[in-house]
């Protein structure tokens, strides 16, 4: 199973609200990734997880949170977001992160903030 | 610091023809290289990897890739495109010790004529 899934696949959230994206593989990958990716551009990397820690932090605001609940699962939780934080939001999986093997994306979630 | 420049923003093809997009990347030491596809609205599915050994490399849907040490890239090649190649595609490079960050190309948008 080479699949990443991510839930849900749109999302439409005020400035005001909490709301959390989901990710999961079953693919016994040690790393895994979140990008934000605006329209024509490339994704941009948030945060990475090594073996359920957070190893890298791109200078994200706080309002994004990242959560590793175990080595299948990836969650981000969103408070207080902007509209310039719509986007669509990828999560990725890879074998490990001590260096840069090739990733596994999820369809990503479309995220909408009025 | 690494970095990949896709210098064709956008590529038009007639179904049937040939297909090249360049990529040439900057990195001191030997890069590991990606080809990424993405369909409108879609997560990106890996195309083929560069991490050493033969500088030719297949990938699935019938693209092949050629590591040139000596110019710097690794352009994606097709024989015959087929209208279902229509997507953005992304080179991206990385590295043995890189703590399993990527970085991207802008994305070469490819279009299909009939």
């Amino acid at each position: 199973d080479t699949e990443v899934t991510q839930t849900p696949k749109h999302l439409v959230m005020g400035m005001t609200n909490k709301k959390s994206l989901k990710c999961e593989q079953h693919m016994g990958h040690r790393a895994m990734y979140w990008y934000k990716q605006k329209a024509k551009k490339p994704p941009e990397l948030m945060f990475v997880y090594s073996y359920e820690k957070l190893s890298i932090n791109e200078s994200v605001p706080s309002r994004f949170s990242p959560e590793c609940p175990n080595s299948s699962l990836l969650n981000l939780h969103l408070h207080a977001l902007q509209p310039e934080d719509s986007a669509l939001y990828l999560c990725a999986s890879s074998q490990a992160a001590q260096t840069t093997y090739e990733q596994y994306f999820g369809p990503g979630t479309r995220l909408t903030v009025t | 610091a690494q970095s990949v420049t896709q210098p064709d923003i956008h590529i038009t093809v007639s179904e049937g023809a040939s297909l090249e997009l360049r990529c040439n990347y900057s990195y001191g030491a030997t890069p590991y290289l990606f080809w990424y596809v993405q369909s409108p609205g879609q997560g990106l599915q890996l195309l083929l990897k560069y991490f050493s050994g033969d500088t030719l490399v297949q990938g699935i849907k019938g693209f092949e890739a050629e590591f040139k040490r000596s110019q710097s890239s690794f352009n994606l090649r097709k024989p015959s495109v087929h209208w279902s190649d229509a997507a953005e595609y992304f080179c991206a490079v990385g590295a043995k010790s890189n703590a399993g960050k990527s970085t991207f190309g802008d994305g070469t948008t490819l279009t299909v004529k009939p």
